[in-house]
């Protein structure tokens, strides 16, 4: 199994709203990642989680909270969002041996309204 | 990690190989060149990814020149699904956490026409 799940694949959510998105993945791998893709741009990374713990916060306002409850899964909760959040979020994960490669999942496409 | 600077875009006819190089002129000892694809709206997919030795597998060939200041990835017989945006990355030894961030660049967008 190479693959990195993301759900939902869609999200359409108001401003006062609190949703979450949910990344798995079953590789062992012990890096897991949050990105943050708008239109036309590359990815910009969000978080980053090293054997379950947050270990990069790439300035990432507070409307955004990351969570990894076990080494498989990952989740971002979203709170008051504002419509430039808008975008496409993925998740991704790496091994913890060296010169491994990232997976990505498909991503999560949100609209704030 | 060292920045890298790519074409904006490339055409390529199906059938023919697809070049497409990268330049990552400050980059240090220990980075590696990572190549990833990015077909619209999915998310990106490895390709891969070298240390100085030129590397090859199923999907493609990447050469790096001798002083490691520049990369090419080949797609030696270009499809029609091939057409994405290529992002060329630079980074320290493995992807993973506290190693550092891997930033992507604005990439190439490859077109590949029949």
């Amino acid at each position: 199994d190479t693959e990195v799940t993301q759900t939902p694949k869609h999200l359409v959510m108001g401003m006062t709203n609190k949703k979450s998105l949910k990344c798995e993945q079953h590789m062992g791998h012990r890096a897991m990642y949050w990105y943050k893709q708008k239109a036309k741009k590359p990815p910009e990374l969000m978080f980053v989680y090293s054997y379950e713990k947050l270990s990069i916060n790439e300035s990432v306002p507070s409307r955004f909270s990351p969570e990894c409850p076990n080494s498989s899964l990952l989740n971002l909760h979203l709170h008051a969002l504002q419509p430039e959040d808008s975008a496409l979020y993925l998740c991704a994960s790496s091994g913890p041996l060296k010169n491994t490669e990232a997976f990505f999942g498909q991503g999560t496409r949100l609209t704030v309204v | 990690d060292a920045k890298t600077t790519q074409p904006p875009s490339m055409d390529c006819a199906e059938g023919r190989a697809a070049n497409l190089p990268c330049n990552h002129s400050t980059i240090s000892g220990n980075e590696y060149v990572y190549w990833y694809r990015q077909i619209h709206s999915q998310g990106p997919q490895y390709i891969i990814h070298g240390l100085k030795n030129n590397e090859t597998n199923e999907m493609a060939s990447l050469i790096i020149t001798e002083d490691r200041k520049s990369s090419t990835l080949i797609l030696p017989h270009a499809t029609l699904r091939d057409t994405a945006v290529y992002y060329c990355i630079v980074r320290v030894a493995f992807w993973g956490g506290n190693a550092g961030k891997s930033t992507f660049g604005d990439g190439t967008t490859l077109t590949v026409k029949p």
